[in-house]
């Protein structure tokens, strides 16, 4: 199936410094990709859509300032944590469609990046 | 974009048959219906997905009823490993949007 990669799976940082999260479909061409943020026992909940070439389409209640989404190529969508504060240590989690999925709507996520913020 | 409703948890024991139903009542004609799995730190997985009737995977089987409004996904002679959260999705490609319900939390026990 297609490969969705996150990177880094990890990070750790200081309250007021800013954290940049890739996602890459590694196989495939996603025009579209999707943003969750999950908190501990809680279900993923969507943040963004990312469509590339096009500024993102947030959802209600998501700071689009701080939550900074780039989708500048077919395989890359990036999400910036800008001034990370301790309340934005999450799990964040992208997911893209493939090519050929468009009938039925498979997703295919990545590993998911989990961001301490001290 | 269908609403679906899962129960929150359920617990079984190795070797049984697990069946977890899911509520899509507004699901439109061009939806499907796909699970997907979750494990701690985990991205969520595709585990299998339908339009109607039944589907059988390696790992699942789908039922899905005639009114399309449920299906039942079941995991046959479940493993300490299938302990996961089960999501059931409805939508189709064109979807603008991809929202997660609560999911189910499986335990399976020794």
């Amino acid at each position: 199936g297609a490969v969705v990669s996150q990177h880094p799976s990890r990070v750790i940082c200081k309250s007021g410094t800013s954290v940049k999260i890739e996602c890459r479909s590694l196989d495939f061409q996603a025009t579209t990709m999707f943003w969750y943020r999950q908190f501990p026992k809680q279900s993923l909940m969507l943040m963004a859509t990312s469509n590339e070439g096009s500024k993102a389409t947030y959802e209600q209640g998501v700071e689009k300032d701080k939550f900074l989404i780039n989708h500048a190529s077919l395989t890359l969508s990036t999400l910036t944590v800008t001034s990370a504060h301790p309340e934005d240590s999450s799990f964040y989690i992208c997911s893209a469609r493939a090519p050929g999925q468009g009938a039925t709507g498979e997703l295919f996520f990545g590993e998911g990046s989990r961001l301490t913020v001290l | 974009l269908a609403k679906t409703t899962q129960p929150i948890s359920m617990d079984s024991y190795e070797g049984q048959e697990v069946n977890i139903t899911c509520s899509h009542n507004n699901i439109a004609t061009n939806d499907y219906i796909t699970w997907y799995q979750q494990f701690p730190s985990q991205g969520p997985r595709f585990i299998i997905q339908g339009y109607k009737t039944k589907v059988t995977n390696e790992v699942a089987s789908l039922f899905i009823p005639a009114d399309r409004k449920s299906s039942t996904l079941s995991l046959p002679r479940v493993s300490l490993s299938d302990t996961a959260v089960y999501y059931c999705l409805v939508g189709d490609g064109r979807d603008d949007k991809i929202i997660f319900g609560k999911g189910t939390r499986l335990h399976i026990l020794p």
